[in-house]
């Protein structure tokens, strides 16, 4: 079966750093996709990562390890406004987009 | 502005009637998708279509149905075979099926 595993919940300082890892288990692998979603509201695109590497934009950070079946997410100069359920999806060999079910992410003053 | 537009935001209706979720975009993409999500729950593949006339199943499409008969429009319908219909309805659009999805702001529908 197809699986992909993220932490349900992620508390941090604001200011701070933090690190939101995936780990995927899928038929295949096209790619890796990064969204943001706010509580009631609709995800929105972070990044992709189809390459080995790490991918920066701004304060957020994404990055790949396709033999390891790994990704991580990383914020950094975490806002207020940063609090968030972050999900992980991956474009498998069909193309279609296996979705985790996010992490909680709870930013404290 | 483009964007895709989903309406109504919340919805109730009684158990046993059909109801139709619409989504409309002007981004101008071939591939549109209904999803829905559950408290706890990635989001689960209903339906999608890469193009106009033509659409797929997805994971759980058991109890709903959708048509495309314009590139714009993507509709949903849950039907009265939907067990637990309950849930918050997102449709998105990308230009193929291999971008990254934009997203509508969702519909929230609650089957009393």
């Amino acid at each position: 079966g197809q699986n992909i595993d993220q932490p349900t919940e992620m508390t941090a300082t604001e200011g701070a750093i933090v690190q939101i890892n995936c780990t995927y288990q899928t038929s295949g692998f096209n790619g890796l996709f990064w969204y943001q979603q706010h509580a009631g509201e609709a995800p929105t695109f972070l990044s992709y990562n189809v390459l080995d590497g790490l991918e920066e934009k701004g304060r957020f950070s994404s990055f790949l390890s396709r033999s390891k079946g790994y990704s991580y997410l990383l914020l950094k100069e975490l806002q207020m406004k940063d609090s968030a359920s972050y999900l992980c999806a991956v474009l498998d060999s069909n193309y279609q987009l296996i979705w985790g079910a996010g992490t909680k992410l709870i930013i404290k003053p | 502005d483009g964007g895709i537009t989903q309406s109504p935001k919340y919805l109730f209706r009684k158990e046993g009637q059909n109801v139709t979720l619409s989504c409309e975009q002007n981004l101008n993409h071939d591939a549109m998708y209904w999803y829905r999500q559950d408290p706890g729950q990635g989001l689960r593949l209903i339906y999608y279509s890469q193009i106009v006339n033509d659409f797929q199943k997805g994971d759980i499409a058991e109890g709903y149905s959708v048509s495309r008969e314009k590139k714009e429009s993507f509709p949903l319908t849950v039907t009265s075979a939907q067990k637990n219909p309950t849930a918050f309805y997102l449709c998105a659009s990308s230009i193929e099926e291999y971008n990254e999805q934009f997203f509508g702001p969702g519909t929230r529908l609650t089957v009393l």
